[in-house]
């Protein structure tokens, strides 16, 4: 699995938008981007996942580049519940004994 | 719907005791995995199942041991518990069929904190 570099932290001010970047250069056509947080003490939670198209779902828009290599989780109006721990892992879909490996992620800060 | 249950959620043990983590899942999930999360620190695996009366070793498995003996339930052991192993432990689970996308997606449940005096 292609391995993925975040910013140790960022902050982002409440009602504006959040924009967690990931770089993971050597992704494979045949791998995804997930995306989890984590918020204090809390067990990680699942957010989106993608191949090559732009996602939006309830929780977030994930935003992957035309190569690939690097892509940019939008939480577009933040809130203070949103200060989290936000990982991004690349996996394919095929083959299933992966194991899941989750690095230090980005910690976010949303301030008032 | 309950997903990923973990008991007990908090426990203090002394030095060489020994006590067992539940993680329980109501999903039909092939794999289950088991991590430690220490303070600023990621999640490290610890064991892993990838399926009913499997287990395999992960990053950190020493003082560990771990049983699936059934599909919905996964165990997590300390024989003899150290203060080294005073951290939080999460369970996971992920569906696991070939090629779909949503088949890894992880579920964790809520932590277990364990503290080693």
């Amino acid at each position: 699995d292609a391995k993925t570099t975040q910013p140790p932290s960022m902050d982002c001010a409440e009602g504006r938008a959040a924009n967690l970047p990931c770089n993971h250069s050597t992704i494979s056509g045949n791998e995804y981007v997930y995306w989890y947080r984590q918020i204090h003490s809390q067990g990680p939670q699942y957010i989106i996942h993608g191949l090559k198209n732009n996602e939006t779902n309830e929780m977030a828009s994930l935003i992957i580049t035309e190569d690939r290599k690097s892509s940019t989780l939008i939480l577009p109006h933040a809130t203070l519940r949103d200060t989290a721990v936000y990982y991004c892992i690349v996996r394919s879909a095929s083959g299933g004994s992966y194991i899941p490996t989750f690095g230090r992620g980005t910690s976010l800060i949303v301030h008032p | 719907n309950a997903g990923v249950t973990q008991t007990p959620k908090f426990r203090v043990l002394k030095t060489g005791q020994s006590m067992t983590l539940l993680c329980a899942q109501d999903m039909n999930h092939e794999y289950m995995y088991w991590y430690r999360q220490d303070p600023g620190m990621g999640l490290r695996l610890i064991h892993y199942s990838v399926g009913e009366g499997t287990t395999a070793k992960g990053e950190v498995p020493d003082g560990y041991n771990v049983s699936r003996l059934k599909k919905q339930n996964f165990l997590l052991g300390l024989e003899s518990a150290a203060p080294s192993q005073t951290s939080v432990y999460f369970c996971a689970s992920r569906k696991g069929h070939q090629g779909a996308a949503g088949a890894n997606v992880l579920t964790f449940g809520a932590g277990s904190r364990l503290t080693v005096l």
